[in-house]
């Protein structure tokens, strides 16, 4: 059965620090798909990055970094020089071939930024 | 205009009245999905449909229906309301070959039981 922990629940930093919200999953198939979606306080859900499981390079966009290690079953994400816009709640998912490709979530992290 | 529609976007109730949600989209995706957001919990799945003849339980469908009325519509109903129903519900759609289940979500509804 599949499995998505975001064991952190909730981080603030100051403005301009990095943060990393971390993200373990669970799953038997080889063949699965990862996910980070972002949820502003508008309450919106918005698309981040989709990874599979057969690609391991990390990937930058911008400010943003993701650190996908199968070994460790771990999807990390990290925020640089974080900017009060970024301050919502981050939900990691994991999709497996076998179920369908539905999305299942973790709890979630919310990231206060503070100015 | 959105991709994905959900009305009413705010919607307060009473125990034991009927209540639909309802999810029109414009992506011409044959995926639907009633998902339900809960503080600390995440989102969970309630049902979806990968065509017009094919609806499939979620993780928590005990106390919802829904119905697929055409590809772009999905609603998602409430027989007898709750209070523990009182939360956020999203509806999404998606394309498996291109999309590999990313969800392009509609914007939420927000459900109060009283």
């Amino acid at each position: 059965a599949q499995k998505v922990t975001q064991a952190q629940t909730e981080i603030s930093v100051v403005e301009k620090e990095d943060v990393t919200l971390d993200c373990v999953y669970e799953t038997r198939d080889t063949t699965y798909y990862l996910f980070w979606y972002k949820q502003p306080p508008s309450g919106e859900l918005v698309f981040l990055i989709r990874r599979n499981s057969f690609d391991e390079q990390n990937e930058i966009s911008g400010r943003y970094s993701w650190n996908f290690q199968k070994s460790t079953s771990s999807f990390n994400f990290t925020i640089t020089a974080s900017q009060v816009v970024d301050s919502a709640v981050y939900f990691c998912a994991l999709s497996e071939h076998s179920g369908a490709n539905n999305l299942f979530f973790g709890t979630g992290t919310r990231l206060t930024v503070i100015p | 205009d959105a991709d994905v529609t959900q009305t009413p976007r705010n919607r307060i109730t009473k125990t034991g009245k009927r209540i639909m949600l309802e999810c029109s989209q414009t992506k011409g995706h044959d995926r639907m999905y009633w998902y339900r957001q809960d503080p600390g919990l995440g989102l969970r799945l309630i049902y979806y449909s990968f065509d017009v003849k094919d609806i499939n339980k979620g993780e928590i469908s005990d106390g919802y229906s829904v119905s697929r009325q055409a590809q772009a519509k999905f609603s998602l109903s409430l027989e007898s309301a709750i209070p523990n129903q009182t939360a956020l519900y999203f509806c999404a759609t998606s394309d498996p070959v291109a999309g590999a289940g990313e969800l392009f979500f509609g914007e939420g509804s927000r459900l109060t039981v009283l």
